[in-house]
């Protein structure tokens, strides 16, 4: 059975940074991508990026360039996302996801299945 | 960027057929997949690459996709069908994913 478990919520004050794992199991870990994504409270989906299964390529969102890290350990089959400079408007769901990528692009692909979802909340 | 085009909401007494729809420039070009999302919940997807379904999803649920709309039916629609839909593709232009809006059913 394929799962992703995701680390505990957070609180975090404006300006400073977040890192959420998500651990994976069930599954060949480098055959596939994982990518984040989050929900405000009471939106919709957004994506942020996606990181391959071996570390070696990653897709950035445009609205989080410059914020956003995300990294592959390939030896306990975790990633990781940190987002920097936190803001108000960066309070909300936080998700992982297992992606259908190839080494460098995810094209076409689908998310299944997800991480149960981390709640971030930038508060001062 | 491409955008995706969902009704804000659908409703449907228990036992019809519940009919979602997402809209887009040419979306019968690309590979579209739905997502349903119960309160509080992570999304699960329930049709991928237009039709198929995922093991363990109901063969009440059911996609099209065709010109510039495709569409979600669940036939046979019960209480525990009421959630958020979201429908996604990938856009190859800016090399990352698109979801809709979100259409939230309501089971009457």
């Amino acid at each position: 059975q394929v799962k992703l478990v995701q680390s505990g919520d957070e609180v975090k004050k404006p300006g400073a940074s977040v890192k959420v794992s998500c651990k994976t199991s069930g599954y060949t870990f480098t055959r596939f991508g994982i990518s984040w994504l989050r929900q405000a409270p009471g939106q919709g989906l957004e994506w942020m990026g996606w990181i391959s299964g071996d570390d070696s390529y990653r897709g950035v969102g445009q609205r989080f360039q410059g914020r956003l890290s995300m990294t592959a350990d390939t030896s306990t089959s975790t990633a990781y996302m940190e987002l920097r400079s936190l803001r108000f408007d960066d309070t909300g769901v936080y998700f992982c996801a297992r992606g259908y990528c190839s080494s460098t692009s995810c094209s076409g692909s689908k998310f299944d299945p997800w991480g149960q979802g981390t709640l971030v909340t930038v508060s001062s | 960027s491409y955008v995706l085009t969902q009704p804000p909401s659908v409703s449907v007494a228990p036992g019809q057929t519940a009919r979602i729809t997402c809209g887009g420039d040419s979306i019968g070009r690309k590979s579209l997949h739905w997502y349903q999302q119960k309160p509080g919940q992570a999304p699960v997807l329930v049709v991928y690459d237009d039709k198929d379904r995922p093991s363990g999803i109901p063969e009440r649920f059911s996609g099209s996709n065709s010109g510039n709309t495709a569409t979600l039916a669940i036939s046979r629609v019960e209480g525990g069908d009421e959630a958020d839909y979201y429908c996604q593709v990938w856009d190859t232009s800016s090399d990352h994913p698109v979801f809709g809006g979100g259409t939230k059913l309501t089971v009457l």
